[in-house]
């Protein structure tokens, strides 16, 4: 067990709907980054957010976006969902600037 | 560019030794990770090495890092049955907090 919690665990929905993921980064962790892992794209990074601040940001479409919370909790928003959107969403924490730590994943099945 | 190359899949017997290589692009990279992927779960950190590195071991884990090369290689002494998963390179640049990830060597120990 990592320390980072994501909800829900899976999710099923259907084409244009909108979805929220959320993710508890590890205790006293400031960064939360995201990650999509899908079969053809593989693992690529979406965006990270540094204590509420975006800082960097990856192959994040328009359709999605994310904030961090002051109590450090996260939110990656999913919009207009597309049947390609189907994929494992992970998000990941940090302490510093070297170890990221992975949640379990939120696995979206767009119908 | 932006590129971390593994091959697919290994296959070795329980007891032996595991060597799961990869070959990643950029120089600028600071930090080279290993992450384990069992079906169903997250990613768990299993080891990194920072590039001023040449080597670093960690119980059964051997991390060997060839900077001209631009090789990594993760060896794991004694492989059991449980180390049967996907494993993953990653790659930190220095510029960015982003993970570059390869796709994954699919490790299968028989009994």
């Amino acid at each position: 067990d990592s320390g980072v919690t994501q909800t829900p665990k899976h999710l099923i929905t259907a084409t244009g709907q909108r979805v929220t993921l959320r993710c508890s980064p590890r205790s006293g962790d400031l960064s939360v980054y995201w990650y999509q892992q899908s079969l053809d794209q593989g693992l690529q990074f979406l965006i990270q957010y540094y204590n509420g601040e975006e800082r960097a940001k990856g192959n994040i479409l328009e359709r999605f976006s994310a904030q961090q919370f002051p109590d450090l909790h996260s939110e990656l928003n999913l919009s207009s969902l597309e049947l390609g959107d189907s994929a494992l969403y992970f998000c990941a924490s940090s302490p510093g600037e070297d170890e990221q730590y992975f949640g379990p994943g939120t696995r979206l099945t767009v119908t | 560019g932006e590129d971390v190359e593994q091959s697919l899949f290994l296959s070795v017997r329980e007891g032996d030794s595991s060597v799961i290589n990869c070959t990643y692009t950029d120089s600028s990279s600071t930090y080279l990770y290993w992450y384990k992927q069992e079906p169903g779960a997250g990613l768990q950190l299993l080891t990194y090495i920072f590039s001023n590195m040449d080597m670093k071991q960690d119980q059964r884990l051997t991390v060997l890092l060839n900077k001209k090369d631009k090789h990594l290689s993760l060896r794991i002494a004694d492989t059991q049955t449980g180390d049967s998963a996907i494993y993953f390179c990653a790659e930190r640049m220095d510029s960015s907090y982003k993970l570059i990830f390869g796709s994954g060597t699919r490790l299968l120990v028989r009994p």
